[in-house]
């Protein structure tokens, strides 16, 4: 166990909607990163938040938004889903500050299926 | 344009045999490399890592080998067990001086499926 926390697990919804993705980091960490995981293209990186604050944007529909609330869990929202838009979205944690400053620790995902 | 890549999808070995993973990367700016496990349905895990001013580290059965010139890594692991069965993923970070932020981000290679039979 991680520490990481995802919910829901599980998300079938149609095309055209919109869902929230929810993410709890491990106790103590600022920093979190969300990652999709595509049959395709393996592991990419969307978005990475920093104590309530946008840190790094990557290949991040511009349908696709985040935030940091300040007890430090993170929501992702999909919006005008697409077929394509099905897949695993990963949520990450680290402790920027400490040791392992460049250890990035996973939920275990939800998958999302848009028909 | 991918940055980190795992040219073998999968790979078959036998238990208490050498399980050899490879990893090639092609940005100069990463400067730590991780390796994550991940079994279905659920999230990668970390297994080991090793900063680019090292050329080897070894934890328990795992070891990661970096040649840096080459822009190569490979993970080792002796000797492999069938719960050692999973997906591999070689990921790369630049840290803070070289990304010029401090987001970590990690780019990933597509994975290599390890299957150790008994």
């Amino acid at each position: 166990d991680s520490g990481v926390t995802q919910t829901p697990k599980h998300l079938i919804t149609a095309t055209g909607q919109r869902v929230t993705l929810r993410c709890s980091p491990r106790s103590g960490d600022l920093s979190v990163y969300w990652y999709q995981q595509s049959l395709d293209q393996g592991l990419q990186f969307l978005i990475q938040y920093y104590n309530g604050e946008e840190r790094a944007k990557g290949n991040i529909l511009e349908r696709f938004s985040a935030q940091q609330f300040p007890d430090l869990h993170s929501e992702l929202n999909l919006s005008s889903l697409e077929l394509g838009d099905s897949a695993l979205y990963f949520c990450a944690s680290s402790d920027l500050a400490g040791v392992r400053y460049n250890e990035q620790f996973f939920g275990p995902g939800t998958r999302l299926t848009v028909l | 344009d991918q940055q980190v890549k795992q040219n073998s999808p999968s790979l078959s070995v036998q238990e208490g045999r050498i399980s050899i993973l490879n990893c090639d990367y092609t940005n100069s700016m990463f400067d730590y490399f991780l390796w994550y496990k991940k079994y279905p349905a659920e999230g990668p895990t970390f297994l080991i890592s090793i900063s680019s001013i090292k050329d080897k580290n070894e934890d328990g059965r795992f070891t990661v080998f970096l040649n840096k010139s080459a822009k190569h890594l490979s993970l080792h692991i002796v000797p492999s067990q069938p719960g050692d069965s999973a997906v591999y993923f070689c990921a790369a970070t630049a840290s803070l001086i070289n990304s010029g932020g401090s987001n970590y981000k990690l780019t990933f290679g597509k994975g290599t499926l390890l299957t150790v039979n008994p």
